[in-house]
């Protein structure tokens, strides 16, 4: 069986300040690795992904995620994060078989203050 | 851009009370997920489809809970009869799985509120 764990809940950060969320995965077998966000009251939009090849992969809004298979880590990191990012991100896991079923984390929030 | 429609956005219902919501995924995409989503938690599996088959309601309350994707491509999520407890963000999302491609599309989701 597959889970994923984030640390932590919530996150404050001030506008423009460097951020990571935590994302730590258990499972058996090979997995892909993705990141979701939510804003309030709406569904999730996939941020970014990892399936295969280089370790960093990055978004279209500056955020990145390295994925470490050593550590079964895929933290996702911002050098600089502005007011719009406030949300809920949340780390998921999908097994590389037939099933494709997603595992998500808890979600972290992130509280981006002026 | 395609996306995968839900409906309602809201409900409100009265405990014991039958509720249904509706999802349509992108064309194309074979795969269906239905996630209930409890206030401050992240998304739980409820069921998966391919096509018309199911191939995991392991999580799915079956005693109250039912889904179906009858021609494999709309599907319908019942809850009869309805719980508190059953007070949660229910989303729909869909993929297509080939071509390195295999993240799930997610619906603006329904808010269920039962009183």
């Amino acid at each position: 069986a597959q889970s994923v764990t984030q640390l932590d809940s919530q996150v404050p950060v001030f506008e423009e300040a460097p951020v990571e969320l935590r994302c730590n995965y258990s499972s058996s077998v090979s997995v892909y690795l993705f990141w979701y966000v939510q804003y309030p009251n709406q569904g999730l939009q996939l941020l970014l992904k990892y399936l295969s090849g280089s370790t960093l992969v990055e978004s279209i809004n500056g955020f990145e995620a390295e994925f470490n298979k050593s550590q079964t880590s895929f933290h996702l990191r911002k050098p600089s994060v502005h007011i719009s990012d406030t949300a809920e991100y949340f780390c998921a896991v999908s097994r590389m078989d037939s099933s494709y079923k997603l595992i998500f984390g808890s979600g972290t929030r992130l509280l981006v203050r002026p | 851009e395609a996306e995968v429609a839900q409906s309602p956005r809201y409900k409100i219902t009265e405990k014991s009370q039958a509720v249904a919501f509706w999802c349509d995924p992108i064309s194309g995409h074979a795969t269906l997920y239905w996630y209930r989503q409890i206030l401050g938690q992240g998304p739980e599996l409820l069921v998966q489809f391919q096509d018309e088959s199911v191939v995991d309601d392991s999580q799915l309350p079956k005693d109250r809970f039912s889904a179906e994707r009858l021609k494999g491509v709309d599907s319908t999520l019942k809850i009869q009869p309805a719980e508190l407890g059953d007070s949660a963000m229910y989303l729909c999302a869909s993929s297509f799985i080939g071509g390195g491609r295999t993240e799930a599309f997610f619906g603006q989701g329904t808010r269920l509120t039962v009183v």
